[in-house]
């Protein structure tokens, strides 16, 4: 099992839709990132969390750090949001990044 | 100020052959990662250099090799090369060992033929 998943792996979404991508992590953590790729490959960070909840545009992510949970969620959702968007936690034992394998968001005008 | 930049973008090798990736960290920074993504997956942790020493090192065998210089720019090495090599290799800088936040350079694209 990873130690990092994500759900769905997949998203089709009309423009307009609220959209909320799910992370859940088994290992004790420092931080999580909330981080897009797009397909030419390069990586932008989103967010960094270690509690509570960020907000940044139409961007939203929450951790509860109890239940080992993030979500990021995407209001208002445009086609330029289509990328894959990936939860990496950087874990407390070495202190390095565990990435998931990331969720595939399309959005169709 | 100029992020973190990569070369060559894409190559192609054969099996057995030798690779060397480049990575120009963002100015100011002085760790540098190093990440393996095969496609579909997300990306793993290959090594990272901090000062020009190694700190820190995944799950991938002796071939795997790095570097990291003065002006804090680093190599990624890989010889003997096989079919599953065959990846977009990141590097992300940060600006000291204890930051959080890394900040990704574009890629290259390795094939293996």
């Amino acid at each position: 099992k990873n130690e990092v998943e994500q759900s769905p792996q997949n998203l089709t979404a009309q423009e307009g839709e609220f959209i909320t991508i799910n992370c859940s992590y088994s290992v004790g953590i420092s931080a999580l990132h909330w981080l897009q790729q797009h397909p030419g490959g390069g990586i932008v960070s989103l967010f960094m969390l270690s509690s509570g909840k960020k907000k940044h545009g139409r961007l939203i992510a929450t951790i509860n750090i109890q239940e080992k949970h993030s979500s990021l969620h995407i209001t208002a959702s445009h086609p330029r949001d289509s990328a894959v968007y990936i939860c990496a936690v950087r874990s407390l034992k070495t202190d390095k990044l565990i990435f998931g394998t990331g969720t595939r968001l399309q959005v169709f005008p | 100020e100029t992020g973190v930049t990569q070369s060559p973008t894409h190559l192609i090798k054969t099996r057995g052959q030798q690779v060397t990736l480049r990575c120009s960290s963002q100015s100011g920074h002085n760790t540098v990662s190093w990440y393996q993504q095969a496609l579909g997956q997300g990306p793993q942790f290959i090594f990272q250099y901090y000062r020009e020493e190694e700190n820190g090192r995944g799950n991938f065998p002796p071939r795997f090799s790095g570097l990291q210089f003065p002006n804090y720019s680093s190599e990624l090495n890989v010889n003997a090369l096989e079919l599953d090599d065959s990846a977009l290799y990141l590097c992300a800088s940060s600006p000291e060992l204890a930051a959080s936040e890394q900040f990704f350079g574009p890629g290259t694209r390795l094939t293996v033929l």
